[in-house]
């Protein structure tokens, strides 16, 4: 029984450069959060997608975008990297758009030089 | 005043004493509660969660809730080795799949 999948594991990029991190939710899990989480901090909110719909975005600028996709998958695209971005970003699926119990990833640990 | 609150330690407890890690909340309209996991290097694990006040028990872990004092609580008994690791609060806050989290309690556990 897969749990969420998330590709790649780890990426090196450097400043302006831009990313896509991939992720493929628990099966049957139709709603999948995106978090950022730098050394030291809990993990932040980025997006939340259900049935291929943004239903929230945290305090994050425009140069972070998500989509989702028919099977559920999700793409996070980050523009215009700094080096502020450097992070392990996680996904988490849960089953429905309101449903509180999330389950994460393993994560992608992104360095920017 | 931070959303959710966590000492961050490190909390030391011996092999087979009790942890207790503790996490206040601000928001009074808050009804569930979670508790993760995570070690060195790896993502956030769910072990815990709770919707009512009291406590919850799953085998050496028990969450306790108060609602009146805005806390909630993770007692891990007969600590192990293995369960050296930070351990995240995590409160749904706005849409009900955004989880706030605090800043991690690392505990360790000494031979």
């Amino acid at each position: 029984d897969a749990g969420v999948t998330q590709s790649p594991t780890h990426l090196i990029k450097t400043r302006g450069q831009q990313v896509t991190l991939r992720c493929s939710p628990i099966s049957g899990h139709k709603s999948v959060s995106w978090y950022q989480q730098v050394l030291g901090q809990g993990p932040q909110f980025i997006f939340q997608y259900y049935e291929k719909e943004e239903r929230g975005r945290g305090n994050f600028p425009d140069r972070f975008s998500a989509r989702q996709f028919p099977n559920y998958s999700s793409e996070l695209n980050v523009n215009a990297l700094l080096l502020g971005d450097s992070a392990l970003y996680l996904c988490a699926s849960s089953l429905g758009p309101r449903q509180e119990t999330q389950y994460f990833g393993p994560g992608t640990r992104l360095l920017v030089l | 005043q931070k959303e959710v609150e966590q000492n961050s330690g490190p909390l030391s407890v011996p092999e087979g004493a009790i942890a207790s890690l503790n996490c206040t909340y601000s928001d009074r309209g808050s009804q569930s509660f979670f508790w993760y996991r995570q070690y060195s290097g790896k993502s956030p694990e769910l072990i815990m969660f709770i919707y009512s006040n009291g406590d919850k028990e799953d085998g050496r872990f028990t969450a306790q809730l108060n609602k009146a004092s805005q806390y909630v609580s993770l007692l891990i008994r007969d600590s192990q080795p293995s369960d050296s690791a930070t351990y995240l609060c995590a409160v749904p806050t706005g849409t009900a799949s955004k989880l706030t989290f605090g800043t991690g309690t690392r505990l360790q556990v000494t031979l």
